[in-house]
């Protein structure tokens, strides 16, 4: 079946540095790659997608950037601040249903 | 208030019961869906639905059933056939290929 495979499962950096998360996916018919931020206790929340025309999409500090051949898709987060400690889960759908990777949790070391 | 409700917040199951989880969105969407979370695990896909009356299995399906009777409502029914139901149960709702919404999540102890 569909799969999503996500790395790494934990990542620590030190704060102002930039961290980036790798996810690959199976089904070429996948269109839509959002990332969600889950802080402890909390419910995903989505932080930045990107659709499969587009190869890279930018919002202040967060990028992600895709490679439909290859089917990869990567987030990149510079100048991390202690807010940013959190689980990241990238994600693949095509329309139906939606396929997690198994998370990052990402620690910003002071 | 707009938004995706679970509840309730806690629920303790005791060998051999059904329990049904509730989910409510008044955000109008088509699909909703149910995820499991465990440590390490990420999110797994339960079930999901896209339309009223209408909905498929996930990857882990086994010991789960469902129900889509209304727009706004997909309850989750654990059934006494989850050998392992302990765990973070959270519901999504989304219009197609967009954010998807969560629920605040029920976590689920057998007892």
């Amino acid at each position: 079946g569909e799969n999503v495979e996500q790395h790494p499962s934990t990542l620590s950096v030190q704060e102002g540095d930039s961290a980036v998360i790798k996810c690959t996916y199976s089904d070429s018919a996948s269109n839509y790659f959002p990332w969600y931020k889950q802080e402890l206790g909390k419910r995903p929340q989505l932080i930045i997608d990107i659709r499969s025309n587009v190869g890279e999409k930018k919002d202040q500090r967060i990028a992600v950037t895709l490679n439909k051949t290859a089917k990869h898709f990567s987030l990149h987060i510079t100048e991390t601040q202690p807010e940013d400690s959190a689980v990241y889960f990238c994600a693949a759908s095509r329309g139906d249903k939606i396929i997690f990777g198994k998370g990052t949790r990402l620690h910003i070391l002071p | 208030d707009g938004g995706i409700t679970q509840s309730p917040k806690y629920l303790f199951r005791k060998e051999g019961q059904n329990v049904t989880l509730s989910c409510e969105q008044n955000l109008n969407h088509d699909a909703m869906y149910w995820y499991r979370q465990d440590p390490g695990q990420g999110l797994r896909l339960i079930y999901y639905s896209q339309i009223v009356n209408d909905f498929q299995k996930g990857d882990i399906a086994e010991g789960y059933s469902v129900s889509r009777e209304k727009k706004e409502s997909f309850p989750l029914t654990v059934t006494s056939a989850q050998k392992n139901p302990t765990a973070f149960y959270l519901c999504a709702s989304t219009m197609s290929n967009t954010e998807a919404f969560f629920g605040q999540g029920t976590r689920l102890t057998v007892v």
